[in-house]
Order: structure tokens, then C-alpha cells, then sequence
């Protein structure tokens, strides 16, 4: 079984511009998430997604962040204007239908550094 | 707020030692969870712990979740360099395996 797939793997942008991940879960799976990793911290999740409504995005910057997941699969996450506060690993992970004795799997992440 | 506390931080132990991972919580929670995290890497899920007094082990770790004391352990038998990564616990208190709250980590170095 496939993981959870992310692009891209590293990115560096200045100050005021924009930047896209994108995210594409394992096969099946209803739930997408996408957590904020700083550097010596755990994950926060910015975002979860219910097949392609949004469930929560209470701890998401709205003023400078946004997502989608157009037709219940991929999810883009995008940044505009990236700030040096940014700079961290983006997670995606998803998990299955009826997930509630299931884990989070997770996506290898996008390393930004917004200099 | 909900807090996940992780102690140690920084944990530095020698092949062959047994230690113990402390993951305190400050809200009511049934389920937790144990990730393991390589440098550069993501996160490689251990364990999932559905209940009070659940206990799972794989390998030279074991995990224990006492909620009525909001604690969970990941305790390490006999280390060995393998090991080595950062440990996270991550609290679900809507019991929806959905909203995690992670743990602030504990970074741990096995030594020869």
C-alpha cells in the first residue's frame, strides 16, 4: 500500500511570497489532515479535512493560510504572504473511514525555509 | 487549553539500559498515541492506547496509559542504538482519532 505522498520535499522562498504543497493520502482514506511542525516541537494541526469539507481549521492563520481538497483526494495547502515565522516542516497525514481505533499515518513533509 | 507535557526532553542512555518516557496530559482523555520520529524523517506511529490501564509491546517498548492519572509511559528495555529518535505522545480527547495534541518530544540518544 501506498503512503501518504508529499511535494514538494524542499522549499526556500523569501519573505511576502507565496508557496503551495501539496498532498496527495493513502487510497481510501476520508480524513486529511495537515499539521505545522517548528523546528523542536510536535506537530499542530493547522487543518483536518472530512472527505472535502473542513472539519476543523480553528488553529489555521486564515489571513495568510489556505486549503483545499478538491473532489475528496489531493489537498494543496498555500501560504500568502510567507513570513520568517513560517519556516518549518508541513505534514500531511490521513486516516481511514471509521478510524477511531486507527492511527494518523503520516506523508514525509515539506521542509520550508522563508528567508 | 490542553497541555501534553513530555519528560525527559533530552534523553541520553547507554546500550543496554532501561528507561522510562513520561507523557502527562491536563484534560480527560481515553486514547493516546506513540510516535517515533527520525532526523528528517516523519512520523512512524507505535502505539495506539484505546483505554484505561491498555498496555501494548513491540519490541523492547512498551506503552501504558493510566488516565485517571492522565499519564502515559513508553518504557525502554535493554536500548540499543536503533532506538535512537525522538519520541512523541499525542492526546485525543474528543476520542475521534482526529484532533491530536502532540507532546512537546523527548529526544533520545542510545549510546554504545
Amino acid at each position: 500500500e501506498a503512503g501518504v505522498a508529499q511535494s514538494p520535499r524542499y522549499k526556500i522562498i523569501e519573505k511576502r511570497q507565496s508557496v503551495a504543497f501539496w498532498c496527495n493520502p493513502i487510497s481510501g482514506h476520508a480524513t486529511l489532515y495537515w499539521y505545522q511542525q517548528i523546528l523542536g516541537q510536535g506537530p499542530k494541526l493547522l487543518i483536518q479535512f472530512q472527505n472535502n469539507g473542513v472539519v476543523d481549521d480553528s488553529q489555521l492563520p486564515k489571513d495568510r493560510f489556505s486549503a483545499e481538497r478538491l473532489k475528496g483526494v489531493d489537498s494543496t495547502l498555500k501560504i500568502q504572504p510567507a513570513k520568517l515565522e513560517d519556516s518549518a516542516v508541513y505534514l500531511c497525514a490521513s486516516s481511514p473511514p471509521r478510524s477511531y481505533r486507527e492511527t494518523q499515518y503520516f506523508g514525509p513533509g515539506t521542509r520550508l525555509l522563508v528567508l | 487549553e490542553l497541555k501534553v507535557e513530555q519528560n525527559p526532553l533530552f534523553l541520553s542512555m547507554q546500550e543496554g539500559k532501561n528507561y522510562t518516557i513520561y507523557c502527562n496530559y491536563s484534560t480527560t482523555s481515553d486514547r493516546l498515541y506513540w510516535y517515533r520520529q527520525d532526523p528528517g524523517k516523519s512520523l512512524e506511529s507505535l502505539f495506539v492506547l484505546l483505554s484505561n490501564g491498555a498496555v501494548k509491546q513491540e519490541g523492547r517498548l512498551m506503552a501504558s496509559l493510566d488516565t485517571k492519572a492522565r499519564l502515559s509511559t513508553l518504557h525502554i528495555t535493554a536500548a540499543v542504538h536503533d532506538l535512537s529518535a525522538t519520541y512523541f505522545c499525542a492526546v485525543d480527547p474528543a476520542g475521534t482519532a482526529s484532533k491530536l495534541t502532540f507532546g512537546t518530544g523527548t529526544r533520545l540518544q542510545v549510546t554504545l
